[in-house]
């Protein structure tokens, strides 16, 4: 069984801040491992995939990941954050054989001013 | 590339009536899945459709919802009678590749 947990439900930044979203799997295979954002009242956008090649992976809107087996974590970054980035994130995780994706329950990223 | 629609964008509708959903995905992608989203949660798959046949629909309520994906291409998802919990947003994606594109989206208010 597949699972992912993002830690905390809710983070806030500073504009200019470092964005540090958490998230941990659980996989019986290797993963596929990606990180979806979601504005309000829109579908979910594909930010970045990690897909067994390299371990830190890039996605849009300057957001990076880096895969780590031996923590099995997969936690989103941004060196800056900029007050468009404000959404929800979610970390999801999927065993590669089909295309099923198991989502975790999300963290609201906040810009403060 | 067009992407995923869906229609309606908002529904409210009255406990104990039905709702129908609308999805197109996008051409060639041979794979459809529902998603629903209750408010402050992750999407949770409800059903995934391989051309037109059922892959998985483990976590279709059955009793209430059902799904149909006519020729491969087009997708609707039906619920009757709605309840209270029913309300969330109701997400339709299709993939190739392994990598899913979303829709944007109907919402649901039952009351």
């Amino acid at each position: 069984a597949q699972s992912v947990t993002q830690l905390g439900s809710h983070v806030s930044v500073s504009e200019g801040a470092l964005v540090l979203l958490r998230c941990n799997y659980s996989s019986s295979v290797p993963p596929y491992l990606f990180w979806y954002v979601q504005y309000p009242n829109q579908g979910l956008q594909l930010l970045l995939k990690y897909t067994s090649a390299a371990t830190l992976v890039k996605g849009i809107n300057g957001f990076e990941a880096e895969f780590k087996k031996s923590e099995t974590s997969f936690h989103l970054t941004k060196p800056s954050a900029h007050m468009s980035d404000a959404a929800e994130y979610f970390c999801a995780v999927s065993s590669g054989r089909d295309d099923k994706i198991i989502f975790g329950k999300g963290t609201r990223l906040h810009i403060l001013p | 590339e067009a992407g995923v629609a869906q229609s309606p964008r908002y529904k409210i509708i009255e406990k104990r009536q039905s709702v129908a959903f609308w999805c197109n995905p996008i051409s060639g992608h041979a794979t459809l899945y529902w998603y629903q989203q209750i408010l402050g949660q992750g999407p949770k798959l409800l059903i995934q459709f391989q051309n037109n046949g059922v892959v998985d629909d483990s976590q279709l309520p059955k009793d209430r919802f059902s799904a149909e994906r006519l020729k491969g291409v087009d997708s609707t998802l039906k619920i009757q009678p709605a309840k209270l919990e029913d309300s969330a947003v109701y997400l339709c994606a299709s993939s190739l590749e392994r990598e899913q594109y979303f829709g944007p989206g109907t919402r649901l208010t039952v009351t």
